[in-house]
């Protein structure tokens, strides 16, 4: 099993619709949680980190279930711009390794 | 502030032949990752530093990969000789501790072996 899984999708839908992406992981030991945004050709950027409460930044809502190892992303009403790739990022915070693993994210397709 | 640079955007180079991809983190930060993107998989790790000393290697495929950090400050990969598998997209990140921090990733170099 990999590290940290990702539905690759596309996830294609209309602007103004509400999508969501899970991505498990399987390392259970103490970790912190992000979600980055990649456009086609640029590098990935930080979207948001995901806190052990949930957490939500605009449009965008964040949640972690420690019991089932996955965490989510919410998206309301979808903008053209929200079109991009989705990378979950899982990083140890103990044990000495603190290396971000990616999952291989979730394409995202929004149109008009 | 200057984010993550790295150089060269694009390399073109012929199977055998040597490159060397460099990397200016943002200034301050003692993590430095290297990350490797083939197409149509995920973003992988290739060896994390802090400040000039591999803190884990593990992830680089093979001997013919070599990574420095001269004085902590930037780093160089080199791959010598290039194979035609070692294109895809070489990503450097930065973070200012090795903990719960964001990664500040460059706009990668993109590779080609042919």
């Amino acid at each position: 099993r990999k590290e940290v899984e990702q539905d690759p999708g596309p996830f294609n839908v209309p602007e103004g619709a509400t999508v969501a992406f899970n991505c498990t992981y399987s390392n259970s030991a103490s970790q912190s949680f992000f979600w980055y945004r990649q456009d086609c050709r640029k590098e990935p950027k930080l979207l948001m980190s995901v806190y052990s409460s949930g957490n939500e930044d605009g449009r965008f809502t964040a949640q972690l279930n420690r019991a089932s190892q996955y965490i989510s992303l919410l998206i309301r009403d979808s903008k053209l711009s929200d079109s991009a790739t989705y990378l979950c990022v899982v990083k140890p915070t103990s044990g000495g390794s603190y290396i971000p693993t990616f999952g291989r994210g979730t394409s995202l397709i929004v149109h008009p | 502030e200057a984010g993550v640079t790295q150089f060269p955007s694009h390399s073109v180079i012929e199977k055998g032949q040597t490159v060397t991809l460099r990397c200016d983190p943002i200034s301050g930060h003692d993590n430095l990752y290297w990350y490797r993107r083939v197409m149509g998989k995920e973003i992988k790790f290739l060896l994390h530093f802090v400040k000039e000393s591999k803190q884990d290697e593990s992830g680089m495929p093979n001997n013919r990969f070599l990574a420095e950090r001269t004085g902590g400050t930037y780093s160089t990969l080199k791959v010598q000789p290039a194979e035609l598998e070692d294109s895809g997209v070489y990503f450097c990140a930065s973070s200012l501790s090795a903990g719960n921090t964001e990664a500040f990733f460059g706009q990668g170099t993109r590779l080609t072996v042919v």
